[in-house]
């Protein structure tokens, strides 16, 4: 069965310093990645998503994440963070479910930039 | 415009009462989700709709009874409200079951359940 791992619940981080977010996935078939950021009192909003191709996937707000297959992992940088990047991030996998498919979230990573 | 909007933002209320919270999209998806965000963060997924056909139903007491009347609105019915109700409630949809799983998911902002 599929599950994810956030290795960090949270993260300080100067402004305008690298961060990276990590994130494990376990599981026995192919999967499809996501990074979502909850924004404080916000619903969640995509960020980026591995399905296929292109280890490197880039997404909004300058993050971009590696998908690494032999290493099972999916972490997520910035070389750059600003004040405005403080949020609650989530790693997420698909799991098949019955014939769909659902998320399975990672129990979140809480981004704090300090100026 | 909201994509996905969600009624009331904030609900607080005594245990045993029932109480309703509803989600409408109007992204034109044919899925939608019901998940529960407890007081550590911690996401998960309790119901989901394809096309107002039940798809997804999680481990989840029987006391939620969720309604999709049509394919763009999703209702979540809470019977006998507990303590441990007390959680943040998002609605979200996505494009459909035949994504295969690919499709993102568009969250609504939320609705605060406070049990007291």
């Amino acid at each position: 069965a599929q599950s994810v791992t956030q290795l960090d619940s949270q993260v300080p981080v100067f402004e305008e310093a690298p961060v990276e977010l990590r994130c494990n996935y376990s599981s026995s078939v192919s999967v499809y990645l996501f990074w979502y950021v909850q924004y404080p009192n916000q619903g969640l909003q995509l960020l980026l998503k591995y399905l296929s191709g292109s280890t490197l996937v880039k997404g909004i707000n300058g993050f971009e994440a590696e998908f690494n297959k032999s290493q099972t992992s999916f972490h997520l940088r910035k070389p750059s963070v600003h004040i405005s990047d403080t949020a609650e991030y989530f790693c997420a996998v698909n799991r098949a479910s019955g014939g769909y498919n659902k998320l399975i979230f990672g129990a979140g990573t809480r981004l704090a930039v300090h100026p | 415009d909201t994509a996905v909007s969600q009624t009331p933002k904030y609900l607080v209320t005594q245990m045993g009462n029932d109480k309703s919270i509803k989600c409408e999209q109007n992204l034109g998806h044919d899925t939608m989700y019901w998940y529960k965000q407890d007081s550590k963060k911690f996401l998960k997924i309790m119901f989901s709709y394809n096309n107002k056909e039940l798809i997804i139903n999680e481990t989840v007491p029987n006391r939620f009874s969720p309604k999709s009347p049509d394919k763009a609105h999703l209702n979540l019915h809470i019977n006998s409200l507990e303590l441990g109700d007390s959680a943040v409630y998002f609605c979200a949809s996505s494009q459909g079951v035949a994504s295969g799983g690919t499709d993102t998911q568009y969250f609504g902002p939320g609705t605060r359940l406070t049990v007291l």
